[in-house]
C-alpha cells in the first residue's frame, strides 16, 4: 500500500531532551516535507527536500533539523525541544515539487 | 501579508445542498499551484483538487470543483450536493517556486475552514 509512514503518533517529551520524528515514504517520491499544526494557524512548513540531499528551509525552521540520506526517509530532529514546539506535526511527499502531497498521519508532539 | 487567506473560520450547510469555501492568494509569481485539502475529525489530510495558474479550465474532481479567478486571486472550492461526511476542516494551500530558483518547494497553507453538514 502506498504510504507516508510517521512514527511515534504520539509523544510526550521534556524540555532539553533531544528526539526524532521518523518519515518514511514508500512511493519514490522525489519530494518531502515538514509541516506543523497549530489552532488558528493552518499548517506552517518547517524543512522541504526537492530530492537526497537537498534540504531547504520552510517558513518556521527555528529549532528542528533535517537530513535527507536516502530517497524514503526524511527524518525530524528536535536538538533542544521547547514547550512552544508543543504541536501537531506533519510529514508529507509527492512526486515533484508541484503534485499534491501525501501526508502522514502526523505525530502530536508535547514538551513539557 | 498574508500569503494564503481564508476569510471563514466557520461554515455551515444543509445536507445536499451546495457550499462555496474561499480561498484567496498573494504571490508575484506568474506560476504556482493551488491546491485544496480535507481534514477531517480524525486527523488526515486529504488531497480533494488542484488547480494550476496557467490551466483555463476550472477543476472539478466529482462533487468538487475550483472557482479560479486569476485576477481576483482567488480559488474558492465549491461542493455541490453536500454530505454529511463533508464535515471537517478545509485548507487551501499554494505551492510556489522559492525566491530566484526554479523548483516549487515552498508550500502556504491558509489558516482553515470548519464546514458542518447539517442532516
Amino acid at each position: 500500500e502506498a504510504q507516508v509512514t510517521q512514527n511515534p503518533r504520539y509523544l510526550i517529551t521534556v524540555t532539553g531532551k533531544k528526539l526524532t520524528v521518523t518519515c518514511s515514504q514508500n512511493m519514490n517520491h522525489e519530494y518531502m516535507s515538514w509541516y506543523r499544526q497549530d489552532p488558528g494557524l493552518g499548517l506552517r512548513q518547517i524543512y522541504y527536500s526537492m530530492n537526497v540531499e537537498v534540504t531547504d528551509k520552510g517558513d518556521v525552521p527555528e529549532g528542528y533539523k533535517v537530513s535527507r540520506k536516502e530517497k524514503r526517509n526524511f527524518p525530524l530532529i528536535l536538538e533542544s525541544p521547547s514547550p512552544n514546539q508543543t504541536s501537531l506535526y506533519f510529514c508529507a511527499s509527492s512526486f515533484t515539487g508541484n503534485s499534491p502531497l501525501h501526508f502522514g498521519n502526523g505525530t502530536r508532539l508535547t514538551v513539557t | 501579508a498574508q500569503k494564503i487567506t481564508q476569510t471563514q473560520p466557520g461554515m455551515f450547510v444543509q445536507e445536499k445542498e451546495a457550499v462555496t469555501l474561499d480561498c484567496t492568494y498573494d504571490t508575484s509569481d506568474q506560476s504556482y499551484g493551488l491546491f485544496w485539502y480535507k481534514q477531517p475529525s480524525s486527523g488526515e489530510m486529504i488531497f480533494l483538487i488542484y488547480q494550476g495558474s496557467y490551466d483555463e479550465q476550472n477543476a472539478t474532481e466529482g462533487r468538487y470543483s475550483l472557482n479560479f479567478q486569476k485576477a481576483r486571486k482567488s480559488a474558492n472550492l465549491v461542493i455541490s450536493a453536500s454530505q454529511l461526511g463533508d464535515s471537517a476542516m478545509y485548507f487551501c494551500a499554494m505551492r510556489e517556486r522559492t525566491a530566484g530558483g526554479t523548483s516549487y518547494g515552498k508550500l502556504t497553507f491558509g489558516q482553515g475552514t470548519i464546514l458542518t453538514v447539517h442532516p
